[in-house]
């Protein structure tokens, strides 16, 4: 199993510019996340996904947003692109099906700058 | 919303020594994950605790959960150049058991 995969690794957009960073897991898990993590911080909560066709907003969603179409992929997009997003994103993914606590598991991450 | 704390924000220690890094919650804890950062790479799970008074350990480091359950601390003995990279608790909330995450403690161990 490959896990969670991001693409890309880096970035760089100008401001107004738009992107999406993708997200692929292959362990069949139904919750899938996204986070930031600015320097010196903890993760942040973008949006997350409990199922295909079922997102949600996090703590931070403001000039993102999401779309869940398979099980597989959970793509982020950010539209109008601002320095205030210069940041790594995480995306990470858990089995909810099967109940009890279980980890999180997480990508790579992406590293964008926005100038 | 719940806030979890993590002290110290960074440490250094020479190479064999013990050390604690320590994570508070604003609430009670259902749920406490611990991991590891290295500089450009993702997370690399550690340890979970649920259970107040639990204790789990995995090879040098053990974490516990307290009582109370807003608690939990990890301690590293006799840490080595490759326990440095940045730790990170983080506890589950919400309908999709998503984290909140401490900021991090960053820790360097000299050789």
């Amino acid at each position: 199993n490959a896990g969670v995969t991001q693409t890309p690794k880096f970035r760089i957009l100008k401001i107004g510019q738009s992107m999406t960073l993708q997200c692929t897991q292959d362990m069949n898990h139904n919750y899938m996340y996204w986070y930031r993590q600015d320097p010196g911080m903890g993760l942040k909560l973008i949006y997350y996904s409990v199922g295909a066709g079922i997102t949600d907003k996090g703590e931070v969603p403001n000039g993102y947003n999401v779309s869940r179409s398979t099980t597989e992929d959970f793509p982020l997009r950010l539209e109008l692109a601002a320095p205030s997003q210069t940041s790594v994103y995480f995306c990470a993914s858990r089995d909810g099906a099967s109940g009890g606590y279980n980890e999180q598991f997480f990508g790579p991450g992406t590293r964008l700058t926005v100038l | 919303s719940q806030e979890l704390e993590q002290s110290p924000q960074s440490l250094i220690v020479q190479e064999g020594k013990n050390l604690t890094i320590n994570c508070t919650s604003s609430k009670t804890l259902y749920g406490l994950y611990w991991y590891k950062q290295k500089y450009g790479e993702g997370l690399i799970f550690l340890m979970m605790l649920q259970k107040g008074g639990e204790e789990k350990s995995h090879e040098k480091i053990t974490a516990k959960l307290d009582e109370k359950k807003q608690q939990s601390s990890l301690h590293i003995t006799a840490s080595q150049p490759s326990h440095a990279g940045i730790y990170l608790c983080g506890a589950e909330s919400g309908s999709a058991r998503q984290l909140t995450f401490g900021s991090g403690t960053q820790l360097t161990v000299l050789p």
